[in-house]
């Protein structure tokens, strides 16, 4: 299995606080990703880095930023969460260089109360 | 017009049987399809990718693209209940990284 972690695999917050989730890779991969799933709507993107510090925008970034410091990292913050983003994230990489495989993080679970 | 369609099903199929799950994309310059198996609960994993028109085969699963069509399918031979999860295609677009998947077909085998 791809070395993808994520953190935390579950939570709960309140409207209006402020949430950050954590993607940790060890493959040393290029690219990264944040996708959002819902039922019936499959996953969505959020946004996606191509490289330490650029980043791009998804189809839903609205009320998402994120930030990656280090090639492992990569940070998925709502600002001030809302009951419409309760959904499971998932975080993937790739490496264009050698394949356009997609690998997934096991998914957090987020719900907003 | 959503850009990637699936049968959101569910698709039964008995033990031992062919499923047929199809999938039809919308952007023309597309150049990259996948499918991904995602068992309830868990993250979705690659089964096959495909990239030139005809069949591609890997084992029991078999993909086919018709890029004249905009449409790719997965055949499972010998169904297993093992096999029964929700099968994304994903088709990579702009031939950037930007990958975008459609809702799913959720299979169902009974044993």
């Amino acid at each position: 299995d791809a070395g993808i972690t994520q953190s935390p695999r579950h939570k709960v917050t309140e409207t209006g606080t402020p949430v950050t989730l954590r993607c940790h890779q060890t493959e040393n991969h290029r690219y990264m990703y944040w996708y959002r799933q819902d039922p019936g709507h499959g996953l969505r993107l959020i946004h996606y880095s191509y490289g330490v510090k650029d980043t791009d925008k998804g189809e839903v970034s609205d009320g998402y930023s994120v930030s990656r410091s280090k090639t492992e990292d990569f940070l998925l913050t709502l600002e001030s969460a809302t009951s419409s983003q309760t959904s499971v994230y998932f975080c993937a990489i790739s490496d264009p260089t050698s394949t356009e495989t997609q690998y997934f993080g096991p998914g957090t679970r987020l719900l907003v109360l | 017009q959503k850009e990637v369609e699936q049968n959101s099903g569910p698709l039964s199929v008995p033990e031992g049987a062919i499923a047929s799950l199809n999938c039809t994309y919308s952007d023309r310059v597309s150049q990259s399809f996948f499918w991904y198996r995602q068992y309830s609960g868990k993250s979705p994993e690659l089964i096959m990718s495909i990239y030139s028109n005809g069949d591609k085969e890997d084992g029991r699963f078999t993909a086919q693209l018709n890029k004249a069509s905009q449409y790719v399918s997965l055949l499972i031979r010998d169904s297993q209940p093992s096999d029964s999860a929700t099968y994304l295609c994903a088709v990579n677009i702009n031939y950037g990284q930007n990958f975008v998947f459609g809702p799913g077909t959720r299979l169902s085998v009974l044993p």
